[in-house]
């Protein structure tokens, strides 16, 4: 079992709608959770961070952690064709753990 | 501010050549450092991270060599580069709110 696991995608989704991107974690002693976004080429960045149970908006992003499910997930409101990238889930328990990113297309 | 630099941002290399990438931190001290490797189409894959000057640590068995001779500068080589090392390779450190990468260099064996 991988230890951070996404769906590779691709994600595709119209503009203006609700993106839903979801991770799941192996390590139960995990303490932070983060999403980067990465476009074609670039190097990821990140968007945003969680810690504690429950969500976590930043403008049109929020962050959901289910420590209990070993699960996290990034949803995008009103998505626009510049979300067009690809996702990546991180875990830190020690070390930070990349999933292999989920590729979200956003089409006008 | 706190930045990190890395370079060359593209890098063609022939089968068997030696490598060096720099990555250089400013606006902190002491800060820890971490190399990542992305193969095309693949998530990121750890290879070695450091807490301080000649300390370092290998997350994979490979050709691979990791070095920090100064508190801000880490360095990636190899002696002789396999066609399996192509990929992005990424300098990072690490931050309360996460890591911050480099500006990654793209390292095509051929």
């Amino acid at each position: 079992q991988k230890e951070v696991e996404q769906n590779s995608g691709p994600l595709s989704v119209p503009e203006g709608a609700i993106a839903s991107l979801n991770c799941t974690y192996s390590d139960r002693g995990s303490q932070s959770f983060f999403w980067y976004r990465q476009y074609s080429g670039k190097s990821p960045e990140l968007i945003m961070f969680i810690y504690s149970n429950g969500d976590k908006e930043d403008g049109r992003f929020t962050a959901q952690l289910n420590k209990a499910s070993q699960y996290v997930s990034l949803l995008i409101r009103d998505s626009q064709p510049s979300d067009s990238a690809t996702y990546l889930c991180a875990v830190r328990g020690g070390k930070l753990i990349f999933g292999q990113g989920t590729e979200l297309s956003v089409k006008p | 501010s706190q930045t990190i630099h890395q370079w060359p941002a593209t890098l063609v290399q022939p089968v068997g050549s030696p490598l060096s990438l720099e990555c250089t931190v400013e606006g902190t001290s002491n800060p820890n450092l971490y190399w990542y490797r992305q193969a095309a189409g693949r998530g990121l894959q750890l290879l070695f991270y450091s807490v301080g000057i000649g300390q370092i640590s290998s997350e994979v068995p490979q050709n691979l060599s990791a070095s920090r001779p100064q508190d801000r500068q880490f360095i990636l080589s190899s002696k002789k580069l396999l066609l399996s090392d192509s990929g992005f390779y990424l300098c990072a450190w690490s931050l309360p709110g996460g890591y911050t990468f480099g500006s990654g260099t793209r390292l095509t064996v051929v």
